[in-house]
């Protein structure tokens, strides 16, 4: 069965350093996420992507965020300078979806981040 | 007022209790509706579309009422398997396609 893959599982970084989260999306899918989810709290959307473009961002995705599809398979998101409130599990998520219809949403494993 | 409402619980229920999520969403020009199955420190995996006729999955039964603006799912005979938080998710189309997420509902089965 296809899936969404991320890497690292589990990155541990000092503050105010750059962290590059990597994905991959299922391959026939055109719409790619990142979701963010700090520990006991909800599932936050942070930017979708489509056509080589970010499509729409959150109020948390600020300056210090960017995405990039590099190479038509990789799908990633740098914080440029981390800070201790980064910290939380970053889902990946991709869906194939078209004009006038919208299917599920299928997340990767996440990618844990920590900031000291 | 958020855009999709869940009460967060905990509902503690015991095996083969019936029991039932409900979700509230804001936007009414919403599209899609769905319910997510989250496991403690895991991804969210899709437990069930909800379609406007009301959909059947074994023992998990989920509804919409557009009227309302809710969606609600039944789960019956729980089994301790059943535990997790159970996301609502909500399709916004406006130009875009964005997934919003409830709060989730926490459900332990007890034996």
């Amino acid at each position: 069965e296809p899936e969404v893959t991320q890497t690292p599982s589990h990155q541990v970084t000092q503050m105010g350093q750059e962290v590059i989260l990597r994905c991959v999306p299922i391959s026939n899918h055109l719409y790619f996420y990142w979701y963010r989810q700090i520990l006991g709290q909800k599932v936050e959307f942070l930017v979708s992507f489509y056509n080589n473009e970010i499509s729409e961002k959150s109020e948390i995705f600020d300056d210090q965020f960017s995405v990039e599809r590099p190479d038509g398979s990789n799908f990633t998101l740098k914080i440029r300078s981390t800070k201790l409130e980064d910290s939380a599990m970053y889902f990946c998520a991709s869906s194939l979806t078209s004009e006038g219809w919208t299917g599920e949403l299928f997340f990767g494993e996440g990618s844990r981040l920590t900031v000291l | 007022r958020k855009e999709v409402e869940q009460d967060p619980g905990p509902f503690n229920v015991p095996e083969g209790a019936t029991v039932a999520f409900n979700c509230t969403y804001s936007n009414s020009a919403s599209q899609s509706f769905f319910w997510y199955r989250q496991d403690c420190r895991k991804e969210p995996k899709l437990l069930m579309s909800v379609y406007s006729s009301g959909n059947e999955d074994g023992r998990f039964t989920a509804q919409l009422n557009r009227a309302s603006q809710y969606i609600s799912l039944l789960i019956r005979d729980s089994k301790l398997s059943d535990s997790a938080t159970y996301l609502c998710v909500v399709n916004r189309v406006s130009g875009t396609y964005k997934y919003i997420f409830g709060t989730g509902t926490r459900l332990k089965v007890l034996a």
